[in-house]
């Protein structure tokens, strides 16, 4: 059971716009900043958006991402084939101990 | 570019120590600005934090992996290692290091983000 809570799947075709879901609570997302993370088959995962809603150099404007009290969005329009990718959010509890927590991963389907 | 690269035996018995090293290239794990972590995803399912250490050999771990686990780094040889003991079936997982940056070059938990991360290596626990 992950600490954030994201939809297992979402699918979409191509060329639309779909929206991925991250939940958590006051001690994770509502008081530090969200990553997210993509990872294609196989390989390691890598950095899509950080600071809630920052694109790193080389990352297309069609990824964004928004936060609001306790949940976080990642948003993808105009989708592509090779858009489909497991997708995870990230972010700090600073609770007692103080660590990383991670979604259970969303599984983007382009039909 | 930095680049991390994970190593170590991909087989490891019940109730041994797994012990993996990530190499760094292109950056230095005494730089200030960084910390340096390990993530691991079991086969099928989502990713799961370990730990991370920063160059004054301050560490920082997952409560649920704690007492197994040690993180820790050799600035000579640009590396950090992880070390987890008593291990079940439960670790086998594919291990990933990662580079832990915040804004700025400053890291500061809770406005951090990983980048970049190793491919990552495959460690089974068996008999």
């Amino acid at each position: 059971q992950s600490v954030l809570t994201q939809p297992p799947s979402v699918s979409a075709a191509p060329g639309q716009k779909v929206t991925i879901s991250c939940s958590g609570s006051n001690s994770n997302i509502e008081n530090n900043y969200v990553s997210w993370y993509q990872q294609l088959p196989g390989t390691a995962p890598r950095l899509l958006i950080y600071d809630n809603s920052q694109r790193p150099s080389g990352i297309p404007d069609r990824f964004s991402g928004s936060k609001s009290g306790t949940s976080a969005t990642l948003g993808i329009t105009g989708l592509q084939t090779g858009d489909e990718a497991d997708y995870y959010c990230a972010t700090w509890d600073s609770g007692l101990s103080g660590y990383w927590v991670f979604g259970g991963g969303t599984k983007l389907t382009v039909l | 570019q930095v680049q991390l690269q994970e190593s170590g035996p991909g087989l490891v018995k019940p109730s041994e120590t797994l012990s993996l090293t990530c190499t760094v290239s292109g950056d230095s794990v005494s730089s200030g600005s960084y910390y340096w972590s390990w993530i691991r995803q079991p086969p099928g399912k989502g990713l799961e934090y370990i730990g991370y250490i920063y160059y004054t050999g301050k560490t920082n771990y997952n409560p649920s992996l704690k007492s197994r686990v040690t993180i820790s780094m050799d600035t000579s040889k640009n590396k950090f290692s992880l070390r987890l003991s008593s291990v079940t079936a439960a670790d086998t997982a594919v291990y990933f290091c990662a580079r832990e940056r915040g804004l700025f070059g400053i890291a500061v938990p809770g406005n951090n983000w990983f980048d970049p991360w190793g491919r990552g290596t495959l460690v089974t626990v068996s008999s």
